[in-house]
């Protein structure tokens, strides 16, 4: 089964220290998304590409926040300085070629804890 | 206000019951639609797309109201396994899916 994977599982890290994520999505999929989930609340909107292209970041991701997807394969979502709030899950997702409505495969999430 | 706004629930249902949730969108340009469910811990996945006309899977039906703004999904004969936390999901025509934070059911015996 070559679903969206996602690594490291789990994390856990001191404050102030740098993390970073991978994801690679279905392959035949050219879109990519990061969202970040925390208990009782729905997954929340942070970027997304299309190919290498990052099309939108939001508003709400501070400049803590970067993410890259060089080669419009994998993705790496980068966070510096962390911080007590940053503790989440963080969800990747891929959707399918040619349709800009197709539905989100969904990875199976890294979750990050700042201790 | 958010984006997209569900019953913030939780919904406590025997089995075999009829259960309804409903999700209201602001953005008037969103192109698509989709209900996903969550299980406890786990990534959320598709449930079923949203119709206009509106469409059914099995025990599941799902409504849009353009108009109003307003998408719901309907689950008959509710079943044990159907106890999980269900999003709306709406996506703009750039392609950006945003999700509301969820209605928990709880289907009991």
């Amino acid at each position: 089964d070559t679903g969206v994977s996602q690594d490291p599982r789990h994390k856990i890290t001191k404050r102030g220290q740098n993390v970073t994520f991978r994801c690679d999505p279905i392959s035949e999929h050219n879109r990519l998304y990061w969202y970040r989930q925390t208990l009782g609340q729905g997954p929340e909107f942070l970027t997304y590409f299309q190919n290498e292209a990052q099309l939108e970041k939001s508003r709400l991701l501070s400049d803590r926040f970067s993410a890259e997807r060089p080669k419009g394969s994998f993705s790496t979502l980068e966070i510096q300085r962390t911080e007590q709030g940053d503790s989440a899950m963080y969800l990747c997702a891929s959707s399918g070629r040619g349709n800009e409505n197709s539905p989100l495969h969904f990875g199976n999430g890294t979750r990050l804890t700042v201790t | 206000r958010k984006e997209v706004e569900q019953d913030p629930g939780p919904f406590n249902v025997p089995e075999g019951a009829t259960v309804a949730f409903n999700c209201t969108y602001s953005n008037s340009a969103s192109q698509s639609f989709f209900w996903y469910r969550q299980d406890c811990r786990k990534e959320p996945k598709l449930l079923m797309s949203v119709y206009s006309s509106g469409n059914e899977d099995g025990r599941f039906t799902a409504q849009l109201n353009r108009a109003s703004q307003y998408i719901s999904l309907l689950i008959r004969d509710s079943k044990l396994s159907d106890s999980a936390t269900y999003l709306c999901v709406v996506n703009t025509n750039a392609g950006k899916s945003t999700f509301g934070d969820g209605t928990t059911l709880t289907v009991k015996p």
